[in-house]
């Protein structure tokens, strides 16, 4: 049973526009929520997290945000830029901290 | 540089044939862990493990046995590999316990495996 899911399996963006990826997980025992950004035939790497104490978390273009009451978090590209064209994976981890779940990815577009 | 190794990066193999997949990290972590990637499954963990000889089963652990003998090595090992096994997977690391305060876990580039 998928515990973290991404319900958009791809998503077009005009390039200096904001991109809006979604997550929503299921298991109120995560603690933690992650972004992974991944290009073709590389493995996946580290974006931007979250801790469940906080709502927000900023990054230069990119922030996520948490909704624990809905089970939701969101990830905003602003502006985003054609180089940010991959797919990107929420992942959550437990409270032990030992077990990563990931969602199924959404592949990201941004049309020049 | 700081980086995770897999070999081999791609493999075609049959049915019963016992492999290994090879995984080794620079960056003197302590937790390391296995993924494989699916279509429209996303990532999914196989093994991980806090440190040396302490593994433990991710979500999918059936058909996959782990070894942590060294710090910096993780391999993957499919003793009897099945056609449901073809994926690609990656191996990654992180310091502490979970990736440590950040949850940032390095990957690397992945293996591409084939079972017949």
């Amino acid at each position: 049973d998928q515990q973290v899911k991404q319900n958009s399996p791809s998503l077009s963006v005009q390039e200096g526009r904001i991109s809006i990826l979604n997550c929503d997980y299921t298991n109120s025992m995560f603690d933690y929520f992650l972004w992974y950004k991944k290009y073709p035939a590389e493995g996946p790497t580290f974006l931007i997290s979250i801790s469940s104490i906080k709502d927000k978390n900023e990054d230069g273009r990119f922030t996520v945000f948490l909704n624990k009451s809905a089970k939701h978090l969101s990830l905003h590209i602003v502006p985003s830029q054609p180089g940010d064209s991959a797919v990107y994976f929420c992942a959550a981890i437990t409270n032990t901290g030992n077990q990563f779940y990931f969602g199924t990815g959404t592949s990201l577009t941004v049309i020049p | 540089e700081a980086q995770v190794t897999q070999n081999p990066r791609y493999l075609i193999t049959v049915t019963g044939k016992k492999l290994t997949v090879t995984c080794s990290q620079n960056m003197n972590h302590e937790y390391m862990s296995w993924y494989r990637q699916d279509p429209g499954l996303g990532l999914r963990q196989i093994y991980y493990s806090m440190n040396v000889e302490v593994t433990d089963k991710g979500d999918v652990p059936e058909g996959y046995k782990v070894s942590r003998k060294e710090k910096r090595n993780f391999p993957l090992i499919l003793e009897s590999p099945s056609p449901n096994q073809t994926s690609l997977y990656f191996c990654a690391s992180s310091r502490g316990w979970g990736g440590g305060p950040t949850g940032e876990l390095f990957f690397g580039e992945g293996s591409r495996l084939t079972v017949l």
